[in-house]
């Protein structure tokens, strides 16, 4: 039961440009979304997280967005470099719960 | 490097043998999780451990699967008599805890080859 899902595997991107990944989740007691980059042959790395109280966090070039009635989040990232071509993997989870929800992941492909 | 470490980074087992995957948290840290990804899929959550206590062990297999972190060392996976279907990445995460939403830091990870 996949809890949490990253419907696009895969995004390829111009350098510069704007890059959404979106992620979509089943059980409405989800209430702390993160969202971590992942390289090759190297564990996932945390980049920005959103507490359901809110419906948007920005840390630099990286924004993530939470609709709740739709059970959806995104990330954008503005502008797009090469350096984030990354698997990005969306999680999910309770306050107090003792483990992460995670998608699937996409592939990001930013294009020099 | 005072990350999460992991080792071996690469395992390669034959069907029937134990496979054993060490993780060393990040220091200070006193919580750690074991999460497996299988090719293609996310990671899944096993199992969640203090130190001498194993706290969420919901998404282990019943079998063939256990995992330590004693007082001292690093914690342990262990998997008795691998099949192939064990073949994946196990990342190890730890964090500080006291915080309910404190992000977790992860290893690069210990591939299993299982043949």
């Amino acid at each position: 039961d996949q809890q949490v899902k990253q419907n696009s595997p895969s995004l390829s991107v111009q350098e510069g440009r704007i890059s959404i990944l979106n992620c979509d989740y089943t059980n409405s007691m989800f209430d702390y979304f993160l969202w971590y980059k992942k390289y090759p042959a190297e564990g996932p790395t945390f980049l920005i997280s959103i507490s359901s109280i809110k419906d948007k966090n920005e840390d630099g070039r990286f924004t993530v967005f939470l609709n709740k009635s739709a059970k959806h989040l995104s990330l954008h990232i503005v502008p797009s470099q090469p350096g984030d071509s990354a698997v990005y993997f969306c999680a999910a989870t309770l306050t107090g719960a003792n483990n992460l929800f995670f998608g699937t992941g996409t592939r990001l492909t930013v294009i020099p | 490097n005072a990350g999460v470490m992991q080792n071996p980074r690469h395992l390669v087992r034959r069907r029937g043998q134990e496979a054993r995957l060490r993780c060393s948290p990040m220091k200070g840290h006193s919580h750690v999780y074991w999460y497996r990804q299988l090719p293609e899929e996310g990671l899944k959550f096993m199992v969640y451990l203090q130190k001498e206590n194993i706290i969420d062990e919901s998404g282990m297999p019943k079998e063939r699967f256990s995992a330590e972190f004693p007082k001292e060392g690093p914690s342990i996976l262990r998997i008795q008599q691998v099949v192939r279907g064990d073949s994946a990445a196990y990342f190890c995460a730890s964090s500080p805890g006291g915080s309910d939403n404190s992000p977790l830091h992860f290893g690069n990870g210990t591939r299993l080859t299982v043949t």
